[in-house]
């Protein structure tokens, strides 16, 4: 039972323009949100998160959004650059500290 | 201050042979987590401990053990391994309650034959 699904394994973008990267849940006792990005090699670094509380959540270039009547949270980057090319995992958590990750997505901005 | 670190990065096994990841963090975190990476799976969590002592089971816990006799160190063991635990595994440590200062170590990509 897969609990948080990103639903688009990849998606590819042109540098400067804004990707959105897309998260959906079904558990509804999930109040946090976190969005981690990870580069080959390495582990996941966190980027962003939001709580249950909030709708938006920005951070320079990175904004999170989340519709909690529709189960469904977003990464936006804009602009994206060559640089954010990475696997993005969205992850949440019901009021504890164990977190539950989606599949990942891997985004590929190309010059 | 090397945050967490994770031996050995790369490990090949024959099924059935037993061997231990390591993890060690200098971060003074209390909370200590292990995940498996595997493709279309993103991550998933092991075992995890609150604290010196206390262990508890993740979602994928079978073929696994893990300890904590200190609070640097959570080494994962592989009882008998096999080739579904081939996979690349991650170490985690966080201040507990504090979802997102959850940091992770660089990984160790494990193949068993």
């Amino acid at each position: 039972d897969q609990q948080v699904k990103q639903n688009s394994p990849s998606l590819s973008v042109q540098e400067g323009r804004i990707s959105i990267l897309n998260c959906d849940y079904t558990n509804s006792m999930f109040d946090y949100f976190l969005w981690y990005k990870k580069y080959p090699a390495e582990g996941p670094t966190f980027l962003i998160s939001i709580s249950s509380i909030k709708d938006k959540n920005e951070d320079g270039r990175f904004t999170v959004f989340l519709n909690k009547s529709a189960k469904h949270l977003s990464l936006h980057i804009v602009p994206s650059q060559p640089g954010d090319s990475a696997v993005y995992f969205c992850a949440a958590s019901a009021g504890g500290s164990r977190l539950t990750f989606g599949e990942g997505t891997q985004l590929t901005v190309n010059p | 201050n090397a945050g967490v670190t994770q031996t050995p990065k790369f490990q090949v096994l024959k099924t059935g042979q037993s061997m231990t990841l390591q993890c060690a963090q200098d971060m003074n975190h209390e909370y200590m987590s292990w995940y498996r990476q595997d493709p279309g799976m993103g991550l998933r969590l092991i075992h995890y401990s609150v604290g010196a002592g206390i262990t508890d089971q993740g979602e994928v816990p079978n073929g696994y053990n893990v300890s904590r006799s200190t609070t640097e160190d959570f080494p994962l063991r592989l009882l008998s391994a096999a080739p579904s635990q081939t996979s690349v595994y991650f170490c985690a440590t966080q201040l507990a309650g504090l979802t997102d200062t959850q940091y992770f170590g660089p990984g160790t990509r494990l193949t068993v034959l």
